[in-house]
């Protein structure tokens, strides 16, 4: 597509539950990255992923959170055992991988804990 | 990585230049200064990026100090389409892209 593409845009989930959010980046943009903003709140960056290297985790806010990126393409940010503070929009970028590269953002997936 | 300082809130009337500064007095030389803005409810938006000259785009100038210890976006000429959150981010590469809190623009019929 032309553009990140995430999926869903709105997830309601109970508590305790198990969610999967999808980032289709753009075709040949070999970075990307994971955000998440709570209402009213800027940008918490959540993970970082460049070609074949190790990804950046350092802003993953516990271990019930992990990403990864197959392929070096699409990304799945999964929450494990949710709870209402995960409640977020959550969003995805991706950028060429050059060094001053602009980010790309797609329009988030909104995720709402019961 | 240096921090940046912005206003909360700014005002602006709509057809007049906006300008939205950008305090970053810890940069490093090799430490490039972006801006994003997030209109309400979408993902954010590159604006611009520049080291050390002054740049413009078709979307806005950017101004940068000799001593690049502060910046200023400029809108010149501002719409009520440009009423957002502007963020201003120092960084030396785009891979640890952190977003403050930014500057909510509002512009004014």
């Amino acid at each position: 597509g032309a553009g990140v593409s995430q999926s869903p845009s709105n997830k309601v989930t109970e508590k305790g539950k198990d969610v999967e959010l999808r980032c289709d980046p753009i075709s040949g943009h070999t970075a990307l990255y994971w955000y998440r903003q709570s209402l009213g709140q800027g940008l918490e960056f959540l993970i970082y992923f460049q070609g074949n290297s190790a990804p950046d985790k350092s802003g993953l806010p516990s271990d019930r959170f992990s990403a990864e990126r197959t392929g070096g393409s699409v990304s799945t940010l999964t929450i494990q055992r949710t709870q209402q503070e995960d409640s977020a929009v959550y969003l995805c970028a991706s950028s060429s991988g050059s060094r001053t590269g602009e980010l790309f953002f797609g329009e988030g997936s909104r995720l709402t804990v019961l | 990585d240096a921090k940046t300082t912005q206003p909360t809130s700014m005002d602006c009337a709509e057809g007049r230049a906006a300008n939205l500064p950008c305090n970053h007095s810890t940069i490093s030389g090799n430490e490039y200064v972006y801006w994003y803005r997030q209109i309400h409810s979408q993902g954010p938006q590159y604006i611009i990026h520049g080291l050390k000259n002054n740049e413009t785009n078709e979307m806005a100038s950017l101004i940068i100090t000799e001593d690049r210890k502060s910046s200023t976006l400029i809108l010149p000429h501002a719409t009520l389409r440009d009423t957002a959150v502007y963020y201003c981010i120092v960084r030396a590469n785009n891979n640890d892209m952190r977003f403050g809190a930014g500057t909510r623009l509002t512009v004014k019929p």
